[in-house]
């Protein structure tokens, strides 16, 4: 057990909805990271945020966003879902400093997101 | 940009056999961080080693050990005296300033009884 929890672990939806992922870091972590594990792009980083703020950006659409709110959880919000956006999505969290990459990430158990 | 190769797709092998998986990394940066990851079959990622770009020291821990050598840009991890148990995805992965995570496009390693 890594200590970052994410829920749900399974989501099925229609096409053009809109859902939420949640992610709570491990105790003390300050970073969250959101990854997203498809067949054909492989496991790619979305985005990340430290002790509330933005700090990297990665591959991710417009159509999704995140937050990272006081108590240090975060919410990727995915809306106008496509069949694409089928994938496994994990949270990752590192810290409490911002190292720069340095310290290893820890990753949630994944909530697998099924669009119908 | 940062990229990661992992040329092996798939390895087999009968338990007791060690299994080396190759990483062949590109960075511009001269520091950096090399990481191995496992996806059992459960989903989960979990973390297993660490290394960072001014230290090339091998080393060994309990059944696993790697070989960083920057000189080729490889970073290779083997598990020696395999088990069912090591059967799972394995990702490397390069992180260089950037706080992101690249990911390999992972070994699936299987371990037959």
């Amino acid at each position: 057990d890594s200590g970052v929890t994410q829920t749900p672990k399974h989501l099925i939806t229609a096409t053009g909805q809109r859902v939420t992922l949640r992610c709570s870091p491990r105790s003390g972590d300050l970073s969250v990271y959101w990854y997203q594990q498809s067949l054909d792009q492989g496991l790619q980083f979305l985005i990340q945020y430290y002790n509330g703020e933005e700090r990297a950006k990665g591959n991710i659409l417009e159509r999704f966003s995140a937050q990272q709110f006081p108590d240090l959880h975060s919410e990727l919000n995915l809306s106008s879902l496509e069949l694409g956006d089928s994938a496994l999505y994990f949270c990752a969290s590192s810290g409490p400093y911002a190292a720069g990459g340095a310290d290893e990430q820890f990753f949630g158990p994944g909530t697998r997101l099924t669009v119908l | 940009a940062q990229k990661v190769t992992q040329a092996q797709t798939e390895i087999s092998v009968v338990e007791k056999e060690d299994v080396t998986l190759d990483c062949v990394y590109e960075t511009r940066d001269t520091t950096y961080y090399l990481f191995w990851y496992k996806q059992p079959p459960s989903g989960e990622l979990v973390f297993l080693i660490r290394r960072n770009s001014f230290d090339e020291q091998n080393e060994i821990s309990g059944r696993y050990s790697w070989n960083f050598q920057k000189s080729t840009s490889s970073f290779n991890f083997t598990i020696t005296a395999s088990q069912v148990v090591d059967s799972a995805v394995y990702f490397c992965a390069l992180s260089a300033g950037d706080y992101k995570l690249s990911f390999g496009a992972g070994t699936t390693v299987t371990v037959r009884a």
